[in-house]
């Protein structure tokens, strides 16, 4: 059974930073390209970043490029994205999201505020 | 990027009565490969999203045959035969033709009446 699980989301005050994690199982991991995606509380969702299976190519959105990376690391199957200079507009629950948008995680909540 | 409109963005309905979510692209989302790479998404309450329908009309496994995709282009339909209460909750259409910048709908929140 594929399973993705985010962990590391929490407070933090503007300007700082956090980082995401995201633990896959139940698939070969290092086949697959993966997302983070985002949600503000009550809005829609948001693409926030890509990595493909190697970590070759990687995308962001405009809205957080320059202060977010992704990263992986395939022998531990994990997924990560390190947030930083966090604005407020940055609160959101983010998941991750495999390579063809079947299979999701449960997200995790990041809230910026001081 | 590609623009993804959809209305309703509120739809309420009847219990077994049929629902419909149009899903309108700003560009054409057919892919060089000749494939449509939409996608239709159902969140429940408290939920994280999950896929219904991929590449317009394609069901995912385990999505009950109520659900329906449809449409070609720039234009877009997710069809509920019969709206059973499970259903409630807010449905997003997707692209990923148009990539590295795969972009939502606002959603539509789909209750009971």
């Amino acid at each position: 059974e594929v399973q993705l699980v985010e962990s590391g989301g929490g407070l933090v005050q503007p300007g700082g930073s956090l980082r995401l994690s995201c633990a896959a199982s139940g698939f070969t991991f290092s086949s697959y390209s993966m997302n983070w995606v985002r949600q503000a509380p009550g809005k829609g969702l948001e693409w926030v970043s890509y990595i493909s299976s190697s970590s070759s190519t990687i995308y962001y959105a405009d809205s957080v490029k320059g202060r977010f990376t992704i990263s992986r690391d395939n022998a531990k199957n994990s997924l990560y994205l390190q947030m930083n200079s966090l604005r407020d507009e940055d609160t959101a629950v983010y998941y991750c999201a495999r390579e063809g948008w079947e299979y999701w995680g449960q997200g995790t909540l990041v809230t910026v505020s001081s | 990027d590609v623009v993804m409109t959809q209305s309703p963005l509120s739809l309420p309905v009847t219990l077994g009565q049929p629902a419909s979510i149009s899903c309108r692209s700003s560009q054409s989302l057919v892919y060089s490969d000749g494939n449509t790479y939409l996608n239709w998404f159902q969140q429940r309450p408290g939920q994280s999203p999950r896929r219904l329908i991929y590449k317009v009309s394609n069901r995912d496994s385990g999505v009950p045959d109520r659900f329906s995709g449809s449409g070609s282009g720039t234009d877009f339909t997710l069809k509920i035969s019969r709206v059973e209460a499970e259903d409630v909750g807010v449905y997003y259409c997707m692209q990923g033709t148009h990539w590295p910048s795969w972009t939502f709908g606002q959603g539509t929140k789909v209750e009971i009446k």
